[in-house]
């Protein structure tokens, strides 16, 4: 069955510094997508960057990049630089490609940027 | 390209009331997705529209029912309120696509509060 999970509760970085959040995934299905999402205190969900089950090479947006690794089935987003209007609630994603389309979210990882 | 709208945006409603929350997805996507969101529970699927047709459904009483029009814009109704509906109601559009990479895109929320 799918299944995401997000092991950090809560993590905090020191501004313009790197951070990783943590993502693992599980399932049969040889072809999914992997998403991260942001949400700030304001609570909308936004879009920050999508990895292909195929795709040979980790996607990168801006600040952001998903760091892949297919065989440990983790899906880690990294941001670099780390600024204050980073802090929010960060959630990873699956959606497969058959059966019923679902997208399964994590529990999700409050992050904390410190001045 | 106009994003995802949800209306209204905070609603206050009293137990045993009904209420109906409106979404419309952006321009040319076909699918609409509805989450609940609260702090005890996280995020947790509601139900996804696809061409006018229900696609997938999570695990809500029937009390809790959509709808979707030939513009792709969806209702969600939810009848004899509980003060556990309390929440954040997230909608969500997407392409429609049936793989993995059909990415969703979040309106800014409908915070309803049951007192």
């Amino acid at each position: 069955a799918q299944k995401i999970t997000q092991t950090q509760p809560g993590m905090f970085v020191q501004e313009k510094e790197a951070v990783t959040l943590d993502c693992t995934y599980d399932t049969s299905d040889p072809s999914y997508g992997l998403f991260w999402y942001k949400q700030p205190s304001s609570g909308e969900m936004i879009f920050l960057i999508y990895q292909g089950s195929y795709d040979q090479q980790n996607a990168t947006e801006g600040r952001y990049s998903l760091n892949f690794q297919k065989a440990r089935k983790s899906a880690n987003l990294v941001i670099s630089a780390s600024q204050l209007g980073d802090s929010a609630m960060y959630f990873c994603a699956m959606r497969e490609a058959s059966g019923t389309y679902k997208y399964i979210f994590g529990t999700g990882t409050r992050l904390k940027v410190l001045a | 390209k106009a994003g995802v709208t949800q209306t209204p945006r905070y609603l206050i409603k009293t137990r045993g009331q009904q209420v109906t929350l409106s979404c419309s997805p952006i321009s040319g996507h076909r699918s609409v997705s509805w989450y609940q969101q609260t702090p005890g529970q996280g995020l947790q699927f509601l139900f996804e529209y696809f061409s006018e047709t229900q696609r997938n459904k999570g695990n809500f009483p029937g009390r809790f029912s959509g709808r979707q029009f030939s513009n792709s814009r969806s209702e969600m109704n939810v009848s004899t309120l509980e003060l556990g509906d309390s929440a954040l109601y997230l909608c969500a559009s997407s392409q429609g696509a049936g793989d993995g990479s059909d990415t969703q895109y979040f309106g800014p929320g409908t915070r309803l509060t049951v007192l």
